[in-house]
């Protein structure tokens, strides 16, 4: 089945650490996107790819980095410069690449759970 | 960026209806959706409505939308114990997403 797959499902952190959260998509969608969900809030907008090798930060990428080598693969690094990364990661993906406006939505993964040691 | 507002809470007894309302900022916004999100998993697409639409009905589920006042509402008919989860209206303007906080939607039995 097409789908977004994340892993792992939680992962733990120790001070100091780098951390990657995996995310992988089969949809063969250019735009990937990463999502930091804090307890009883809304989404906010880590970083976002629109087409491989290219990507821009959103609204909270201070702390973090992203890589786009492939179009099914946009991977998450939670840096030590990112002293409260306990919260729910979310990938999400979607059709669209540059200029494609559509209907098409934003499909998403499980989500990752990280917190701190 | 944009601004999404949605109630926080709403509770309801099984089997009432449910209205979640959901208010955008952008004028220039082509599509609106509504995703549910249960305890520990990501974002489920509901339904979506095009901004040139009024209403958009799905077996239980009408999305009204309300152009004029930048207001959008998802009406859950016969709600049932599994409809409690936390519901987001999002808006997709010249290619980005802007999602709400969030409605936690309880059902009580």
């Amino acid at each position: 089945d097409g789908g977004i797959t994340q892993s792992p499902k939680y992962l733990f952190r120790k001070e100091g650490q780098n951390v990657t959260l995996s995310c992988e998509q089969n949809l063969n969608h250019d735009a990937m996107y990463w999502y930091r969900q804090d307890p009883g809030q809304g989404l906010r907008l880590i970083y976002y790819s629109q087409i491989v090798n290219d990507f821009q930060k959103g609204d909270i990428a201070e702390g973090y980095s992203v890589s786009r080598e492939k179009k099914e693969s946009f991977p998450l690094t939670v840096t030590s410069a990112q002293k409260n990364p306990t919260a729910f990661y979310l990938c999400a993906s979607s059709i669209d690449g540059y200029g494609r406006g559509s209907n098409q939505p934003q499909h998403f993964g499980d989500g990752t759970r990280l917190s701190i040691l | 960026g944009e601004d999404v507002e949605q109630s926080l809470f709403l509770s309801v007894r099984e089997g009432d209806s449910s209205v979640i309302n959901c208010t955008y900022t952008d004028s220039s916004s082509t599509y609106l959706y509504w995703y549910k999100q249960e305890p520990g998993a990501g974002l489920q697409l509901l339904t979506y409505i095009f901004s040139n639409m009024d209403m958009k009905q799905d077996q239980r589920l009408t999305v009204l939308l309300n152009k004029k006042d930048k207001h959008l509402s998802l009406r859950i008919a016969d709600t049932q114990t599994g409809d409690s989860a936390i519901y987001f209206c999002a808006e997709k303007a010249f290619n980005k997403f802007y999602f709400g906080s969030g409605t936690k939607l309880n059902v009580k039995p």
